[in-house]
């Protein structure tokens, strides 16, 4: 089944550009799947950072949008997240994340969105 | 409104049934996902869609939904039960939103 498995330096220096890679293994990174990015500050809730389609299509969470790209590599099955001009409140555990929308047909359609596919996370510092 | 609302605590004896509920407008549009975060750990799917479990989860675990509102009930909860449970689902802009959380814990 389809594995994630998060990489990337565990401490960044304020103002500098945060950059984590996501390696997808046992499947395809060019199926119909959203490949998504969520944080967590210690002792905090799940935070969206944002996502990107196969297709290449990205949505990013409106507050991080002016700091944030996500990139996907069909070649090298991987996706990336960059996040610039980092403080100490980046610093959080990143998760990357394999997700689907669905829609439930009907007079009144319905929609779902889930991540199923999760990696094990990897701590990043910001600290000088 | 993009925001997902959770009780922060919620408390349960062993073996009782307890809802966990997700307030928020997208919910009228969206099914909302439900996920369980033990400690140092990432985030498991517990129930998606309608009330989807996937392979794995217990079937104690189930999703409803009404207007605004989203549930995730537990039949008979277990001392594993204890942790933390995010529901998330997608806003009206198309982006995803968590709530804040419930820590649940298990008398």
């Amino acid at each position: 089944q389809v594995q994630l498995q998060e990489s990337g330096p565990g401490l960044v220096r304020p103002s500098e550009t945060l950059s984590l890679t996501c390696a997808v293994s046992g499947g395809s990174i060019s199926s119909s799947d959203w490949w998504s990015w969520v944080r967590q500050s210690p002792g905090k809730g799940l935070e969206w950072i944002g996502e990107i389609y196969h297709r290449g299509n990205t949505n990013y969470n409106p507050t991080l949008k002016s700091r944030v790209t996500i990139s996907l590599d069909n070649s090298k099955k991987q996706f990336s997240l960059n996040l610039t001009s980092v403080t100490a409140a980046d610093t959080a555990v990143y998760y990357c994340a394999r997700g689907a929308d669905e829609t439930v047909q009907g007079i009144d359609p319905y929609y779902y969105y889930y991540m199923d596919v999760w990696g094990k996370g990897t701590t990043v510092t910001v600290s000088s | 409104s993009s925001e997902l609302t959770q009780d922060p605590a919620v408390s349960v004896a062993l073996g009782q049934t307890v809802r966990l509920t997700c307030q928020g407008d997208s919910l009228r549009r969206y099914y909302a996902t439900w996920y369980q975060q033990k400690p140092g750990q990432a985030p498991v799917l517990v129930i998606y869609g309608r009330n989807n479990r996937p392979s794995g989860i217990p079937d104690r675990f189930s999703g409803s939904s009404s207007g605004n509102t989203a549930s995730l009930t537990i039949t008979g909860a277990q001392a594993e039960d204890e942790t933390d449970y995010y529901c998330n689902s997608r806003d009206s802009s198309g982006h995803q939103v968590f709530g804040g959380g419930t820590k649940l814990t298990v008398l």
